[in-house]
């Protein structure tokens, strides 16, 4: 299967910082990002779709201003939380669009205090 | 749009048991279906893909079957361990991935 890499595993900063994300495909080339969020004990949920070369496509109730999204490779794909807020604190997790099996990163806990 | 719903959303067993998670979607339409897990605060590991063509698939102790005509997937687990304690969870792919809420799994030494 696909090689994703994600970095940081975790991560606390405090309210009003922000924080990037990097999301890696180490043996293929995506064209497509999937960034997805869950909150605990919920199940994940689709934030925006990244594209190389173009602007993300965010999902509904997504401030795309707050979620900067950067698909500027075909193996690099970042997600930076601007002014983190405690509410903001949850697991971020990659997926590269693959057409034929879903894979993920292995995920990015973020902590804001 | 999609639902999709897992049931039972926990399930404790003892070690050895069988047991069966369910996954039910609402739009029968499908491109595939997968079944993952996810350790607590890791990632999501492919556990089966089923192709809409498909009718089950199997790996090791492990039995996934879809019927798409009814909306529903069941993952089959032979001879629980304690090691497959874990959330399950199962992603309909229409587009987009569509996620269950997940099964939380705890067997029982």
């Amino acid at each position: 299967g696909a090689v994703v890499s994600q970095h940081p595993s975790w991560v606390i900063c405090k309210s009003g910082t922000s924080v990037k994300i990097e999301c890696r495909s180490l043996d293929f080339q995506a064209t497509t990002m999937f960034w997805y969020r869950q909150f605990p004990k919920q199940s994940l949920m689709l934030m925006a779709t990244s594209n190389e070369g173009s602007k993300a496509t965010y999902e509904q109730g997504v401030e795309k201003d707050k979620f900067l999204i950067n698909h500027a490779s075909l193996t690099l794909s970042t997600l930076t939380v601007t002014s983190a807020h405690p509410e903001d604190s949850s697991f971020y997790i990659c997926s590269p669009g693959v057409p034929t099996e879903a894979f993920f990163g292995q995920g990015t806990r973020l902590t804001v205090v | 749009k999609q639902e999709v719903t897992q049931i039972p959303a926990a399930l404790s067993v003892p070690e050895g048991e069988n047991l069966v998670l369910n996954c039910s979607f609402t739009d029968s339409a499908i491109y595939n279906l997968q079944w993952f897990r996810q350790d607590p605060g890791k990632g999501l590991t492919s556990l089966l893909l089923i192709q809409s063509s498909q009718r089950e698939q199997t790996s090791g102790r492990l039995n996934a079957s879809l019927d798409k005509s009814s909306g529903r997937s069941t993952l089959y687990i032979a001879a629980s361990q304690p090691g497959d304690s874990a959330t399950y969870l199962c992603a309909v792919l229409i587009g987009q991935l569509t996620f269950g809420s997940g099964t939380q799994l705890t067997v029982l030494p």
